[in-house]
């Protein structure tokens, strides 16, 4: 089954609203989270790194006041994309990687989300 | 810069074997991936391989890494329709690092 569930699957909303998507990890404890963007028929490319309690670090290119991570527990982060257009129309995916001394996940390589479709119109 | 590529579409008869290549330039990579992707879902993790390795078998799956030449492979025997979909190469450094993945081939399965 799912190990990292990611919330809402899909979103459509209007130009100018603040949209944010939780990516959980599920009877695992994950110190660090990951947060990346597909355009259509392209690869995946990461946006940032979420470590949990203290500030997410983002790629070159990535706007952190556009893109606000908060990884607030060992089993949730949150990605606001605050202000939309439709150029942040995308889909994104998080994944989540197991506490390396500990845990059932402690070995394995990231989990990702099942990804969220933002269109925006 | 760290680079992944690999063919973006390949068309293989159901029951035969699909081969999906891929190259990588970053030398420091310890962990290769596959990942599939159906239309509309997010990425499942097929298998992986530790860069001391040469092959890996899983069922119907069998990734060849030649780490001399940084290419590596993912060969899916007797294709099922239920085999089409969007395969990713991806590579990390180590497990605690970002993946840096492929633009993905994908794969059609012709009856």
């Amino acid at each position: 089954g799912a190990v990292v569930s990611q919330h809402p699957s899909r979103v459509i909303c209007k130009s100018g609203t603040s949209v944010k998507i939780e990516c959980r990890s599920l009877d695992f404890q994950a110190t660090t989270m990951f947060w990346y963007r597909q355009f259509p028929k392209q690869s995946l490319m990461l946006m940032a790194t979420s470590n949990e309690g203290s500030k997410a670090t983002y790629e070159q290119g990535v706007e952190k006041d556009k893109f606000l991570i908060n990884h607030a527990s060992l089993t949730l982060s949150t990605l606001t994309v605050t202000s939309a257009h439709p150029e942040d129309s995308s889909f994104y995916i998080c994944s989540a990687l197991g506490d390396r001394d500990r845990g059932r996940y402690s070995n394995q390589p990231q989990h990702f989300g099942d990804g969220t479709r933002l269109s925006i119109l | 810069g760290e680079d992944v590529e690999q063919s973006l579409f390949l068309s293989v008869r159901e029951g035969d074997s699909s081969v999906i290549n891929c190259t990588y330039t970053d030398s420091s990579s310890t962990y290769l991936y596959w990942y599939k992707q159906e239309p509309g879902a997010g990425l499942q993790l097929l298998t992986y391989i530790f860069s001391n390795m040469d092959m890996k078998q899983d069922q119907r799956l069998t990734v060849l890494l030649n780490k001399k030449d940084k290419h590596l492979s993912l060969r899916i025997a007797d294709t099922q329709t239920g085999d089409s979909a969007i395969y990713f190469c991806a590579e990390g450094e180590n497990r605690d690092d970002k993946i840096i993945f492929g633009k993905g081939t994908r794969l059609h399965i012709l009856p």
